[in-house]
């Protein structure tokens, strides 16, 4: 099975930057992904790591050590419509679909 | 199209109805997704079909039974439910392929069961 950690809830004033993590314990490690959630919404995509180190793109970023079992993702610049639920998911074990869900992460962004 | 549709968005239901939910994409994914999401709570994994087989059953009880009538359409049959089935149910697709086999996600119907 899989084990998927994150902190619940941070609030950040606009224009900051915020760091959430995650940690996970898995077997068959392929892939971990950051995807952001908005109230009643769909899950959107935001980050795909695979090998270690940092993926940017635009205002986030996103970094994975699978040695540590460990993945943050960076927003910069932080903008009002940046408060929602972040999630990161990751990848494991037979075949390329199944993606489990951490608990996901609330910003709260204030001006 | 880049959109997962699903429908209906909200639905309504007894313990002793059948209703269906339905999902839709026309983006020539070939691995479509059933997750199930209880109010701040992640998306659980539900069912997953690739290439219109079913790939992936997490131990779903028999009330719930998917459909994947061809590759763009997967539907989610609901017999004889209990109210703490309710929850947001999200479909999502992917190109079942190497590489991120990033999912879409649809907006969800958000079934309520008296």
């Amino acid at each position: 099975g899989q084990n998927i950690d994150q902190p619940t809830e941070m609030t950040a004033t606009e224009g900051a930057i915020v760091q959430i993590n995650c940690t996970y314990q898995t077997s068959g490690f392929n892939g971990l992904f950051w995807y952001q959630q908005h109230a009643g919404e769909a899950p959107t995509f935001l980050s795909y790591n695979v090998l270690d180190g940092l993926e940017e793109k635009g205002r986030f970023s996103s970094f994975l050590s699978r040695s540590k079992g460990y993945s943050y993702l960076l927003l910069k610049e932080l903008q009002m419509k940046d408060s929602a639920s972040y999630l990161c998911a990751v990848r494991a074990g037979y075949g390329n679909n199944r993606l489990a869900f951490g608990k996901g992460n609330q910003v709260v962004v204030i001006p | 199209d880049t959109e997962v549709t699903q429908t209906p968005k909200h639905l309504v239901m007894g313990m002793t109805n059948k209703k269906s939910l339905k999902c839709e994409q026309h983006m020539g994914h070939r691995a479509m997704y059933w997750y199930k999401q209880k109010a701040k709570k992640p998306p659980e994994l539900m069912f997953v079909y690739s290439y219109e087989k079913l790939s992936i059953n997490e131990s779903v009880p028999s009330r719930f039974s998917p459909e994947c009538p061809n590759s763009s359409l997967l539907n989610l049959h609901l017999h004889a439910l209990q109210p703490e089935d309710s929850a947001l149910y999200l479909c999502a697709s992917s190109q079942d392929s190497g590489g991120a086999n990033v999912l879409t996600f649809g907006a969800g119907s958000r079934l309520t069961v008296l």
